[in-house]
């Protein structure tokens, strides 16, 4: 497709469970990003990869979340033993280059994770 | 760190009227500036943005300034539509070792009554 694809759409989980999230960039962006929104608030950053490798995971909250982009495309969010804080909408972008101000970053249109 | 406030909302306003929506930030260096809308139902788009002090970035009738004197870049139309009921955010990308790094503020909801 033209954007970025995350799926699902919609996630409802109890709690405790394990959740994974998927995001397919743009074809062509090296860059990959996964922001969380909370209710109420803008995104906050949680990890950004260059390629295959995460060139900054200084935003993931704890050690319950895990990202991958094995292939340098496709990414996975993962979460183990959800808690009813994780619930939020997971954004993802990519863009072309590396870094630079005239990089623009390309949203998808989230997953909505709700924990039960 | 880098942090964006801008204006609280919800805002409401009459089609053809004047719209502003303040934003400030804290960055060190020189940072990037955005607006971004997101419509109803739909992902985040980049809207408007400015990479030095006095750039104007505009876009669909929508302006903003980055004024490094006052930290600021403020959001205007002169004619809201309905169209443009939206949440929007005002972002930065820090310099240096962090300018791939979006800091939103937090989103003002518009709405626009016909």
């Amino acid at each position: 497709g033209a954007g970025v694809s995350q799926t699902p759409s919609n996630k409802v989980t109890e709690k405790g469970k394990y959740v994974e999230l998927r995001c397919d960039p743009i074809s062509g962006h090296t860059a990959l990003y996964w922001y969380r929104q909370s209710l109420g608030q803008g995104p906050e950053f949680l990890i950004y990869f260059q390629g295959t490798g995460a060139a900054d995971d200084s935003g993931l909250p704890n050690d319950r979340f895990f990202a991958v982009r094995p292939e340098g495309s496709v990414s996975t969010l993962k979460i183990q033993r959800t808690e009813r804080g994780d619930s939020a909408v997971y954004l993802c972008a990519s863009s072309l280059g590396d870094r630079g101000r005239n990089t623009e970053a390309f949203f998808g249109q989230g997953t909505r994770l709700t924990v039960v | 760190g880098d942090s964006v406030t801008q204006m609280e909302g919800p805002v409401t306003l009459s089609e053809e009227a004047f719209l502003t929506i303040n934003c400030t930030y804290t960055a060190t260096g020189y940072p990037s500036l955005f607006w971004y809308v997101q419509y109803p139902g739909e992902g985040l788009q980049l809207l408007l943005k400015a990479t030095k002090a006095d750039d104007k970035g505009s876009n669909k009738g929508f302006e903003a300034t980055y004024r490094k004197e006052t930290t600021s870049f403020h959001l205007e139309k002169g004619s809201v539509q309905v169209s443009d009921s939206a949440v929007y955010f005002c972002a930065l990308f820090g310099s240096g070792g962090s300018n791939y790094k979006l800091t939103f503020g937090k989103g003002t909801l518009l709405t626009v009554n016909p």
